[in-house]
């Protein structure tokens, strides 16, 4: 079956650490998004990429990198400058870069940083 | 600057009732899109439908329906007969602008449906 894959669905962390989110997929996407999500809120962009070895911020970047080395890999690491990394992040793609394309999103990770 | 609005933060039916949720949006672009996505409690957005601003057209699909208005940029997406099922957060989104596909997300309207 083709889809996203994020690992692991919930993840703690010691505040100052960094911790890498996984996100993969199969279905043979050229771009690929990271978003995050607080209670009550809209999903918010950190950062896309529209092929390999691109990527660009989005609205909320700061604290966060990315790398596309892989067309099927998009991981996301939170860095201890992120000042309130608690959240549920969710890894989407879409068949080409453009406004008419519907994301596929995996099943999202929860990062609970204490 | 594009926003989406979806005044209904949470709404609860009896299983069996017909139920709206309203998405208004505001864009300067003359070409766009709007989506639906459905966000049952494991977490994982479902696409449900996508419109672009030359298609008002309503849809219908089994039991959802979508309205389109662009007199009142409004897309209003109703369930009939809701089921339990249903029970899940829907986001309704907007792209614009050509190129990149910025996607606005409006804050979601949690929809419980009570048996």
């Amino acid at each position: 079956d083709g889809g996203i894959t994020q690992s692991p669905k919930y993840l703690f962390r010691k505040e100052g650490q960094n911790v890498t989110l996984s996100c993969e997929q199969n279905l043979n996407h050229d771009a690929m998004y990271w978003y995050r999500q607080d209670p009550g809120q809209g999903l918010r962009l950190i950062y896309y990429s529209q092929i390999v070895n691109d990527f660009q911020k989005g609205d909320i970047a700061e604290g966060y990198s990315v790398s596309r080395e892989k067309k099927e890999s998009f991981p996301l690491t939170v860095t201890s400058a992120q000042k309130n990394p608690t959240a549920f992040y969710l890894c989407a793609s879409t068949i080409k870069p453009g406004q008419s394309y519907e994301q596929y999103f995996g099943p999202g990770t929860r990062l609970t940083v204490t | 600057a594009q926003k989406v609005t979806q005044a209904q933060t949470e709404i609860s039916v009896v299983e069996k009732e017909d139920v709206t949720l309203d998405c208004v949006y505001e864009t300067r672009d003359t070409t766009y899109y709007l989506f639906w996505y459905k966000q049952p409690p494991s977490g994982e957005l479902v696409f449900l439908i996508r419109r672009n601003s030359f298609d008002e057209q309503n849809e219908i699909s089994g039991r959802y329906s979508w309205n389109f208005q662009k007199s009142t940029s409004s897309f209003n997406f109703t369930i009939t007969a809701s089921q339990v099922v249903d029970s899940a957060v829907y986001f309704c989104a907007l792209t614009s602008g050509g190129g990149y596909q910025k996607v606005t997300f409006g804050t979601g309207t949690k929809l419980q449906v009570i048996p």
